[in-house]
């Protein structure tokens, strides 16, 4: 069964600093690939995707993903953190027409 | 633009009860999702239905069932309720099926099961 990993559970980081996180998928075949932020009482809202194209895709506010085909990577990635962006962050891979899979998030907490 | 939206926002149920939640789509959105997001486990899917009919279930037993109405709402019923029930269902629609199209998702329903 295809499968999501999103390797870290809770990340703490000052503002300014660097945000990477992982997000890894089981699946052979071809992939669309998501991230999904949930902030603080707010709905799950889309945060950037990926079909096909550039493997480098970018979205809303700052935030960018790379897609490695070769490592079955999509991890998410902003230069520089800010507070406002303290949430929690799922990745969803989804196989063509069937469900997306959906990893168990990662919680993030930005210090001001 | 109405984004998705779902009710009760909480429900709070005794094991052995039934629950019905609902969810109303995007306008112009067919597909609507219900997924359980339990506490450390992610969103789990549970169901999706798009032209009125169910077109995939995730890995829940049969007292999880619901069904589209004709004009693409949709209700989650959930029978013999156990406490691990509890969690937080959300409705998700999109403008066909999954293939490519992303969810919109509603603010959810809390079930307590006590």
């Amino acid at each position: 069964a295809q499968s999501v990993s999103q390797h870290n559970h809770h990340v703490i980081l000052s503002e300014a600093a660097s945000l990477e996180l992982g997000c890894n998928y089981s699946y052979g075949g071809t992939v669309n690939l998501f991230w999904y932020v949930q902030y603080p009482g707010q709905h799950l809202q889309l945060l950037l995707k990926y079909f096909s194209g550039d493997p480098l895709v970018k979205g809303i506010k700052g935030f960018e993903a790379e897609f490695i085909k070769s490592k079955f990577s999509f991890n998410l990635r902003k230069p520089s953190v800010q507070w406002s962006d303290t949430a929690e962050y799922f990745c969803a891979v989804n196989p063509g027409s069937y469900i997306p899979t959906f990893g168990r998030g990662t919680s993030l907490i930005v210090h001001p | 633009e109405a984004g998705v939206t779902q009710s009760p926002t909480h429900l709070i149920k005794t094991r052995g009860q039934q629950a019905t939640l609902r969810c109303s789509p995007i306008s112009g959105h067919t597909s609507v999702y219900w997924y359980q997001q339990a506490l450390g486990l992610g969103l789990q899917f549970l169901l999706w239905y798009d032209e009125g009919e169910e077109r995939n279930r995730g890995n829940f037993p049969p007292r999880f069932s619901g069904r589209q109405f004709p004009n693409y709402s949709s209700e989650l019923n959930v029978n013999a309720l156990e406490l691990e029930d509890s969690a937080l269902y959300l409705c998700a629609s999109s403008l066909e099926g999954p293939g490519g199209y992303e969810q919109y998702f509603g603010p959810g329903t809390r079930l307590t099961v006590t």
